[in-house]
């Protein structure tokens, strides 16, 4: 099956300062790629998401980039502020298949 | 996005007794939904996969026994803990798979925290 390496595991920036991080996948049959952002106690949310088809993808602060080839994608933050401090995870998913998730990442905005 | 709702949000109960939790799609029909557990500080771990009017598909070292799966309607998917044991504390966290389009992704619901006494 599918394996998604997630890193870091733990992620300190200060406020306004840019994120990165960094999922690896073993199947290339693999197309979707979700980024989820949990909250302490709360549900994770969906934040962006990008299919095989296209190499990048951006949603105001939060863009998310996809290298096939290398199989490994990126979540990127940019200004980042004391409320994008959550645990984020990736996923990656075969065609109607289930989630594969990373082992998350908790990030830090320092004030 | 969709919504996906779960009940209890919490519940506390006693060793040797079963807890029942349901999770629901709200505004759309969900024909495959997902459980997972999640530990604290960790990932969430697939235990099953649900599909509506089949049996739930199990994960190696979920017990099927232990952790029953029901999902008799396109909105309504439970997970029941039979015979529930303190290391059965978790958080329980369904979601439900939403597809439309080219749109093919998974809506969580709040999760419900099992403690076992």
């Amino acid at each position: 099956g599918e394996n998604v390496e997630q890193h870091p595991s733990t992620l300190s920036v200060q406020e306004g300062d840019s994120a990165v991080i960094k999922c690896t996948y073993s199947d290339s049959a693999s197309n979707y790629f979700p980024w989820y952002k949990q909250e302490l106690g709360k549900r994770p949310q969906l934040i962006i998401d990008i299919r095989s088809n296209v190499g990048e993808k951006k949603d105001q602060r939060i863009a998310v980039t996809l290298n096939k080839t290398a199989k490994h994608f990126s979540l990127h933050i940019t200004e980042t502020q004391p409320e994008d401090s959550a645990v984020y995870f990736c996923a990656a998913s075969l065609p109607g298949n289930q989630f594969y998730f990373g082992t998350g990442t908790s990030l830090t905005v320092i004030p | 996005g969709a919504v996906v709702s779960q009940h209890p949000s919490w519940v506390i109960c006693k060793s040797g007794t079963s807890v029942k939790i349901e999770c629901r799609s709200l505004d759309f029909q969900a024909t495959t939904m997902f459980w997972y557990r999640q530990f604290p500080k960790q990932s969430l771990m697939l235990m099953a996969t649900s599909n509506e009017g089949s049996k739930a598909t199990y994960e190696q070292g979920v017990e099927k026994d232990k952790f029953l799966i029901n999902h008799a309607s396109l909105t309504l998917s439970t997970l029941t803990v039979t015979s529930a044991h303190p290391e059965d504390s978790s958080f329980y966290i369904c979601s439900a798979r939403v597809v439309a389009g080219w749109a093919d992704t998974q809506y969580f619901g709040p999760g419900t925290r099992l403690t076992v006494l």
